[in-house]
């Protein structure tokens, strides 16, 4: 089946650890992003790429870094400089010139 | 980006039809309607998206007003499945920079057995 996923689903960290995050699609897509989600609130795009070996910055990139070495491929890595890093972490791709947006489950993470 | 304005919530009985209001007064011409829905702890999925006129797919419809400043998105009958929070939000499709979801609030909508 095609798709995206996302893993691990929960993810718990010490503070002050870098860990990362992975994204896998096997839709094709040229496009991938990572959002971030708060509770109660609506997504915040982190960083986006359009093509492989190349990503811009989103709304709220600070503290956040990716890599696009691959086209079905896009890991988010949350550093120890993002000062409130718990929360819903969402994936999604496209291809270039859209309708949809697909996401995958999400990961939760936890900074204890 | 335009902003859009949605209710915070909606409650409604199960197999009853559902009208999901959105607001987007500075919407420019080239804007497209999207609406996507978000199931508890789930990423989004796509539901339905229109420009100027009126859109049905098997999931949804959409109503666009003629001034294009606000919109509709109809569930013909809400099932418990259909509990999830609902955005809608505003993109241009012919501005290919990388396009964007901008998410808001949403409405979280409430089905009642």
């Amino acid at each position: 089946d095609g798709g995206i996923t996302q893993s691990p689903k929960y993810l718990f960290r010490k503070e002050g650890q870098n860990v990362t995050l992975s994204c896998e699609q096997n839709l094709n897509h040229d496009a991938m992003y990572w959002y971030r989600q708060d509770p109660g609130q609506g997504l915040r795009l982190i960083y986006y790429s359009q093509i492989v070996n190349d990503f811009q910055k989103g709304d709220i990139a600070e503290g956040y870094s990716v890599s696009r070495e691959k086209k079905e491929s896009f890991p988010l890595t949350v550093t120890s400089a993002q000062k409130n890093p718990t929360a819903f972490y969402l994936c999604a791709s496209s291809i270039v010139d859209p309708d949809t947006q697909y996401f995958g489950p999400g990961t939760r993470l936890t900074v204890l | 980006d335009a902003k859009t304005t949605q209710p915070n919530s909606m409650e409604s009985n199960e197999e009853e039809p559902v009208h999901l209001p959105c607001n987007h007064s500075t919407i420019s011409g080239t804007d497209y309607i999207h609406w996507y829905r978000q199931l508890p702890s789930q990423g989004p999925e796509y539901v339905i998206h229109g420009l100027t006129s009126n859109v049905n797919n098997r999931m949804a419809s959409l109503a666009i007003a003629e001034d294009r400043k606000s919109s509709t998105l109809i569930l013909h009958r809400a099932t418990l499945r259909d509990a999830a929070v609902y955005y809608c939000i505003l993109r241009d499709d012919h501005n290919n920079a990388g396009n964007m979801l901008t998410f808001g609030g949403g409405t979280r909508l409430m089905v009642k057995p």
